[in-house]
């Protein structure tokens, strides 16, 4: 089956400064990969996702790039804000099927 | 306002006791799913539900059992549970894989936290 993996598990970076979120996946045949952020105490809130026909996806600071021949994909976070801190989670979903298999997820902090 | 509420939002029990998780979607949604988070795990996928019927059952242990009466409500029973089964048990709903690739985004409930003495 599917297997993420994410790394770093914290991320200590200081206010507009960039932060970058790394994950790997196993199944060649998944072509779904979400990015979930849960602050603390609060749900897992969807913040961007991608799918395997596309190579980037940006959203005002946040941007996902995908390589599938590496099966690995990334968060890009630019100029981080305090509201930024929080534990980010990503996912991967395998086509044909709807279990999302997510990463162990990364605790960014983002200082004042 | 997040759609999916879920009661009640801590719960302590004893191993003997005998209790439920209950999960109410307001989205229109006709998936439903339980997940465990634990410390330093990733987010694992208990059971899915697709209008209704359950479509998986990741290896759960008995002692937990689901009950899905319509796509908008969602039941987690659970009885002589060990204390490793301490942890946050979110609920999610979705639209079904059907009729989009790979099925839709995740709307995840505040969660359950329960903690087994």
């Amino acid at each position: 089956g599917e297997n993420v993996e994410q790394h770093p598990s914290t991320l200590s970076v200081q206010e507009g400064d960039s932060a970058v979120i790394k994950c790997t996946y196993s199944d060649s045949a998944s072509n779904y990969f979400p990015w979930y952020k849960q602050e603390l105490g609060k749900r897992p809130q969807l913040i961007i996702d991608i799918r395997s026909n596309v190579g980037e996806k940006k959203d005002q600071r946040i941007a996902v790039t995908l390589n599938k021949t590496a099966k690995h994909f990334s968060l890009h976070i630019t100029e981080t804000q305090p509201e930024d801190s929080a534990v980010y989670f990503c996912a991967a979903r395998v086509t044909g099927f709807q279990k999302l298999v997510f990463g162990t997820g990364t605790r960014l902090l983002v200082s004042p | 306002e997040t759609g999916v509420t879920q009661t009640p939002r801590h719960l302590v029990m004893g191993m003997t006791n005998k209790k439920s998780l209950k999960c109410e979607q307001h989205l229109g949604h006709n998936a439903m799913y339980w997940y465990k988070q634990s410390a330093k795990k990733p987010l694992e996928l208990m059971f899915v539900y697709n209008f209704k019927e359950q479509t998986e059952n990741n290896s759960v242990p008995s002692r937990f059992s689901p009950e899905c009466p319509n796509s908008s409500h969602l039941f987690l029973h659970l009885h002589t549970l060990q204390p490793e089964d301490s942890a946050l048990y979110l609920c999610a709903s979705s639209q079904a894989a059907s009729g989009l690739p790979g099925g839709g985004e995740l709307f995840f409930g505040e969660g359950s936290r329960l903690t087994v003495l």
